[in-house]
């Protein structure tokens, strides 16, 4: 199946600073990424749809100035935690589709887990 | 709404009891509806794809069904590598949204 491939897998940095996450897929072009965020035991919240060359369409409640989303290429999306604050510590995760189709599966990047002291 | 919800939350199984996992879903229109894997500390593994009702896909030891309001993912003799969380997802025909369940821990003990 399509790989997606996101780093860092883990991050711990302190308040204030900006963390950056890249999410690639390795092979196969992804024109849609989308960003989730997860809590333990809690479902995959989706914060973001990232086009490539546009500017990414973010959901309700999210913070389009603390999460900076940039899809440069078809291959590469990032985000950016900006002033990075203890409750943004979570587990992030990218997740790309394979296919043109709207309606095809997703594939996800191994996520990564950020803690802000 | 749509919405999405999984049961049980978590689920203990020994080596080789089969068990059912349920995915009620509640959508204006249902374009597929999407089975994953999740190892902890770990992104989503695809399993299966689902798009209408009466549909059924398998894999090794595990079945997945969709009606129009359920989808079941049927584990039969499991084994302890198949401990992980079950998520399950749908995708509406008017947003093309995935949404996503908080999913079944499962555990099976050898």
């Amino acid at each position: 199946g399509a790989v997606v491939s996101q780093h860092p897998s883990r991050v711990i940095c302190k308040s204030g600073t900006s963390v950056k996450i890249e999410c690639r897929s390795l092979d196969f072009q992804a024109t849609t990424m989308f960003w989730y965020r997860q809590f333990p035991k809690q479902s995959l919240m989706l914060m973001a749809t990232s086009n490539e060359g546009s500017k990414a369409t973010y959901e309700q409640g999210v913070e389009k100035d603390k999460f900076l989303i940039n899809h440069a290429s078809l291959t590469l999306s990032t985000l950016t935690v900006t002033s990075a604050h203890p409750e943004d510590s979570s587990f992030y995760i990218c997740s790309a589709r394979a296919s043109p189709y709207p309606n095809e599966k997703l594939f996800f990047g191994s996520g990564t887990q950020l803690s802000v002291l | 709404e749509d919405q999405v919800t999984q049961s049980p939350e978590a689920l203990r199984l020994q080596e080789g009891e089969s068990s059912s996992l349920n995915c009620s879903y509640t959508v204006s229109g249902l374009r597929g509806l999407f089975w994953y894997r999740q190892d902890p500390g770990k992104g989503p593994e695809f399993l299966f794809t689902l798009y209408s009702a009466g549909e059924e896909k398998e894999k090794e030891r595990l079945k997945a069904t969709l009606t129009k309001k359920e989808s079941f993912l049927h584990i039969t003799a499991p084994k302890p590598e198949d401990s992980a969380t079950y998520l399950c997802a749908v995708q509406d025909t008017g947003t093309y949204k995935y949404i996503f369940g908080t999913g079944t821990r499962l555990k099976v003990l050898a």
